[in-house]
Formats: C-alpha cells, structure tokens, sequence
C-alpha cells in the first residue's frame, strides 16, 4: 500500500552543522505533511508542517522543503545542537488528523 | 494546562490477558486518536474517537477497541494478549471541529511488555 517513508535510518553531524533530513512519500494524492521529532522516552513532538500548496516553510531554525514533483519532503535543522538529537518522523494526514508515519531517522549530534 | 496525560507509563501482562490503557486529552480537545509504535518503527494509528464514537479505524484486528467518556477521556482495551503486542501506546487529542488544524498533541505513552 501507499505509505510515507525515509532514506536514512541514522544521521550523524557534529555541532553547529546543518542537518537535512529526507522523506519520501507514494500517495500523490496527499496534500499535508508534518514533521515530528521524538526523543527517547517521549511522546512525538510537533515540529512543522507544510500543505502541498507551498514549496517551502520555514520555523525557528527549521525549514521544511516539499518538491511534489518527485514526491520528497526534506527537514532542514540550522546550526545543530546536542538537544537536537532524536529521532524524526515525516508523517501524512490521512483526513480527520490520523496520520500514517515513516519509519524515522535518528539525528546524533556530536559537541 | 495539562497537556495529554496517559496512564500507566508501564505495565507486563502475559500472554492471552487483557489490558486496558487511560487517557485524558489536552484541555479544550476532544478528539482522541491511539498510535501503536513498536521499536524503532514509527506510530501506526490504531483508531480515533470524535463525540464518544468511534470515527476513523486503522489496520488492526477488532481485539482491539476503545471507548471515550463524556469528559473526552479515552480507554484503549486489547483482548487476548499476543507477544506481537508489546509496543509503546500513544494517545494524541486534537480538535474535531472544523478539521484538522495541523497540530496533534501527544502523550508520552504507555509501555506495553507481553511476556
């Protein structure tokens, strides 16, 4: 079946690095993208989201990229920082706020 | 205020028995969704309860079902226990009313071990 997925299990960056983190996702038909991140022990974690109308939405040092054309969704995190490290989750809305997740990608960061 | 609070953090149950899990949502939410996340997997959506109804199913055997109370509080019960079970529950509120407004809070979840 249609599902959203990530081409990297584990990222590994040092301090003040840039971290881009990748998704990949099969429904063409979705229109609305989230990113979570999880650290252990805890709940996911809103981070932002973007609607298929838009390219790009940028937060406080993150920004989501979405190229609809290739069906790709990528987390940008600027200047890294050790609280940064988890694991991050691209996830679509299905309709009603369910939402079907990737598998995840752990970000190590290094001081 | 309280964000989504889930109850126990931690449970072992064996084989064939039954659990059940508590949930209370974020105030002023009252929509409740359960995720099943097994290790290093991402949460899958088990189902989600809008006006004490169940609205939206995902895939998952009718072993599993789930109740919500007046005060928008949930319970997620599963039968039969299977080693397969063992996972972190999570419990996410949002608002019902006019759509999904983006953000979904959630819980820290529940610890599931079957021995």
């Amino acid at each position: 079946g249609e599902s959203v997925g990530l081409h990297l299990p584990t990222l590994s960056v040092q301090e003040g690095d840039n971290s881009i983190i990748n998704c990949a996702y099969s429904n063409s038909a979705s229109d609305y993208f989230i990113w979570y991140k999880q650290e252990s022990g805890k709940g996911p974690q809103f981070i932002i989201d973007i609607r298929s109308n838009m390219d790009k939405r940028q937060g406080q040092r993150v920004t989501v990229l979405l190229n609809k054309t290739v069906k790709h969704l990528s987390l940008q995190i600027a200047a890294t920082q050790p609280g940064d490290s988890a694991v991050y989750f691209c996830a679509e809305n299905m309709g009603y706020s369910t939402l079907t997740f990737g598998k995840g990608t752990m970000l190590l960061v290094s001081p | 205020d309280a964000g989504v609070t889930q109850s126990p953090t931690h449970l072992i149950k064996t084989r064939g028995q039954q659990v059940t899990l508590r949930c209370s949502p974020k105030s002023g939410h009252d929509t409740v969704s359960w995720y099943q996340q097994a290790l290093g997997q991402g949460p899958q959506f088990i189902f989600q309860y809008y006006e004490e109804e169940e609205r939206q199913r995902g895939n998952f055997p009718d072993r599993f079902s789930g109740h919500q109370f007046p005060n928008y509080s949930s319970e997620l019960n599963v039968n039969a226990l299977l080693l397969g079970d063992s996972a972190l529950y999570l419990c996410a509120s949002s608002p019902g009313r006019g759509g999904f407004s983006g953000e979904l809070f959630f819980g820290e979840g529940s610890r599931l071990t079957v021995l």
